[in-house]
């Protein structure tokens, strides 16, 4: 298969801590990376690899795999995170070509 | 670190082609260490992947658009560009071009340009 799915929608109250998931077959052998993106501006990474963070990222933003889903992590939740948020991994054909979750609105209340 | 800007019309009719230029800068497009790729979002959807390329040349297309859709690269103006024919209103959307790295994903982001189907 080459899908990844994110639940649609997600609420978190400040401060407090919220997961954010992606499943897919393809996450059996590649990690995801994560993109937040907030309304008209271009995706950013926040999370690529095992669990790394690109520079000037906060630390409250974390990854983690298991099985064929990844989650998206963030501990103590700013109402800057409010955004929609999107995994991404190769699809599961070997050709290097690559596939995106539907997206997460997140919701900091 | 690299920069990426896209170019191209914001209108195109019906069945015609659209045609995106992304400029590379802070980096050569000739680094082994990226792929460049282009990726769209329609208006109040998510992100979906078009292609990449390789510095080489070696292409990699989404299957529902590989029909459609062409990648290519120009290393002597550090641009890569895509082609999209037989366009709808379907494929309204805004693109992005974003370089990505075998380890990390897609780093770096242009800042998207809206191309509207429309006669």
């Amino acid at each position: 298969s080459s899908e990844l799915t994110q639940d649609p929608a997600v609420s978190v109250a400040l401060g407090q801590t919220v997961r954010i998931t992606c499943q897919g077959d393809s996450l059996r052998s590649y990690y995801a990376s994560w993109y937040q993106q907030k309304p008209g501006q271009a995706p950013v990474l926040v999370i690529y690899g095992k669990n790394n963070r690109p520079s000037g990222i906060p630390d409250r933003f974390s990854g983690s795999s298991s099985g064929n889903t990844a989650s998206l992590t963030i501990t103590g939740a700013q109402a800057e995170d409010e955004a929609d948020y999107y995994c991404n991994s190769r699809d599961s054909s070997g050709n290097h070509h690559a596939v995106f979750g539907g997206g997460t609105q997140l919701t900091v209340l | 670190q690299l920069q990426l800007q896209e170019s191209g019309p914001g209108l195109v009719k019906p069945s015609e082609t659209l045609s995106l230029t992304c400029t590379v800068s802070g980096g050569s497009i000739s680094s082994s260490s990226y792929y460049w790729g282009w990726i769209r979002q329609p208006p109040g959807k998510g992100l979906e992947w078009i292609g990449s390329i390789y510095y080489s040349g070696s292409t990699y297309y989404n299957p529902s658009l590989k029909s459609r859709v062409t990648i290519s690269v120009d290393t002597s103006k550090n641009q890569f560009s895509l082609k999209l024919s037989s366009v709808t209103a379907a494929d309204t959307a805004v693109y992005y071009c974003a370089s990505e790295d075998i380890l990390t994903g897609y780093y770096y982001w242009g800042q998207g340009t809206l191309v509207t189907v429309s006669s």
